[in-house]
């Protein structure tokens, strides 16, 4: 059980290349998100996809764009990269059952891809 | 989207102290809150997390935090740190039946032996 995994781990990119960040989990969870961070400003959520089918904008979705392929895999793509967009990304799932948590369930993150746009 | 306020950018400590991390929310309606840690080199993962019953809520490895409704807070504490605390920590809250998380921009702990 590998949880959330994330590939590349590490990517330099020169403005205006495009590339896709790719995100699995094997845990059935029907929720996924892509996250940045960025030094003192915490976690941005860019895109989110609630279920397979779906995909919503989250606090920072300019200059990216997403594809929910299936349950487990959730793509991030960046078409023209930027300097600001420099960053690490997470990616994130989470079992939302509804109910009484009302959303209050754990979302797991994977270990992250560092972005350089030079 | 709500806001989540940490109060402290970064603490320093030596081993043994006790640790007090603020946070504070902006919604004034039902909210699920969370403290996430990220230890030097891994993933975030959950340390609690509160969403209903005892607003006194006890995580992993003897950190606890205590919901205030009346004062939109969720302040982490732990009696006594270790040097394997060191990490940095995030507040996190979702708006109830929304199942996407603000974070706080995040507080870096640092104990030192």
């Amino acid at each position: 059980n590998a949880g959330v995994t994330q590939n590349p781990k590490f990517q330099v990119l020169k403005t205006g290349q495009s590339m896709t960040l790719q995100c699995a989990q094997d845990m059935n969870h029907n929720s996924m998100y892509w996250y940045r961070q960025d030094p003192g400003m915490g976690l941005r959520l860019i895109y989110y996809s609630a279920s397979e089918g779906t995909t919503d904008k989250g606090e920072v979705p300019n200059g990216y764009n997403v594809s929910r392929l299936n349950k487990r895999e959730f793509s991030l793509r960046l078409e023209s990269a930027a300097p600001s967009q420099t960053s690490v990304y997470f990616c994130a799932s989470q079992n939302h059952a509804g109910g009484t948590s009302g959303g209050g369930e754990t979302q797991y993150f994977g270990p992250g891809t560092r972005l350089l746009v030079l | 989207a709500q806001s989540v306020s940490q109060h402290n950018h970064h603490v320093i400590l030596s081993e043994a102290a006790s640790l007090e991390l603020g946070c504070n929310y902006s919604y004034g309606g039902t909210v699920n809150l969370f403290w996430y840690v990220q230890y030097p080199g891994q993933h975030l993962q959950l340390l609690l997390k509160y969403f209903s019953g005892d607003p006194l809520v006890k995580g992993i490895k003897g950190f606890e935090a205590e919901f205030i409704k009346s004062k939109f807070s969720f302040n982490l504490r732990k009696p006594s740190v270790q040097w394997s605390d060191t990490a940095e920590y995030f507040c996190a809250v979702n708006v109830w039946a929304d199942y996407k998380l603000s974070f706080g921009a995040g507080t870096t702990v640092t104990v030192r032996a």
